[in-house]
């Protein structure tokens, strides 16, 4: 089976850096994906890696080792709106085809 | 508006009642996905398309859940007979590839 585990909640300073782990088991792994999620929003797409390494995009960057089933997203230069559900997600080539599991998301709240 | 659009937004039915929901996904999209989520989960796999063919459909997912995706275009949710803990946001998400595009979802509230 697969199964997504990433922490429930994280508190965080404006301006800080935070880090958010995901660890994973799957089988047929094809890419992990983070998104953000606001209340009350859809997910929106943030990152994807597929290759072990470190991704980076603006303020955001995330990292991945298959080896050990593991990936963080970092947001640096946090400002109040980062405050979101951050939903790690993976990928995986089934028999009949590709499969995104999604794991519960971590509530990042961002305080001044 | 190119995005993934889903209708109705809001369904407020009662047990028993049977409901169908509408995803549009972006035009060139040619992979479809359903998934269900409830408050402080992330969103649940019920269902995948590519083109017009279903091609996983979640365990979880009993004989009263049905998806169509006729002609590789939009797609359709039915829920038969509906249950209290079936209340819950249904997305709807598409892609090419890669990252999906998800759509504004439809709240079902099972009265």
């Amino acid at each position: 089976g697969q199964n997504i585990d990433q922490p429930t909640e994280m508190t965080a300073t404006e301006g800080a850096i935070v880090q958010i782990n995901c660890t994973y088991q799957t089988s047929g792994f094809n890419g992990l994906f983070w998104y953000q999620q606001h209340a009350g929003e859809a997910p929106t797409f943030l990152s994807y890696n597929v290759l072990d390494g470190l991704e980076e995009k603006g303020r955001f960057s995330s990292f991945l080792s298959r080896s050990k089933g593991y990936s963080y997203l970092l947001l640096k230069e946090l400002q109040m709106k980062d405050s979101a559900s951050y939903l790690c997600a993976v990928r995986a080539l089934n028999t009949g085809g590709f499969k995104t599991i999604f794991g519960a998301g971590t509530r990042l709240f961002v305080k001044a | 508006d190119t995005g993934v659009s889903q209708n109705p937004r809001h369904k407020i039915t009662k047990r028993g009642q049977n409901v169908t929901f509408r995803c549009d996904p972006i035009s060139e999209h040619n992979r479809l996905y359903w998934y269900r989520q409830t408050l402080g989960q992330g969103p649940e796999f019920l269902t995948y398309f590519q083109n017009e063919a279903q091609l996983e459909k979640s365990r979880l997912l009993s004989d009263r859940f049905s998806a169509e995706r006729p002609k590789g275009s939009f797609s359709t949710l039915e829920i038969q007979r509906t249950e209290q803990g079936d209340s819950a946001m249904y997305l709807c998400a598409s892609s090419l590839d890669g990252e999906q595009y998800f759509g504004p979802g439809t709240r079902l509230t099972v009265t």
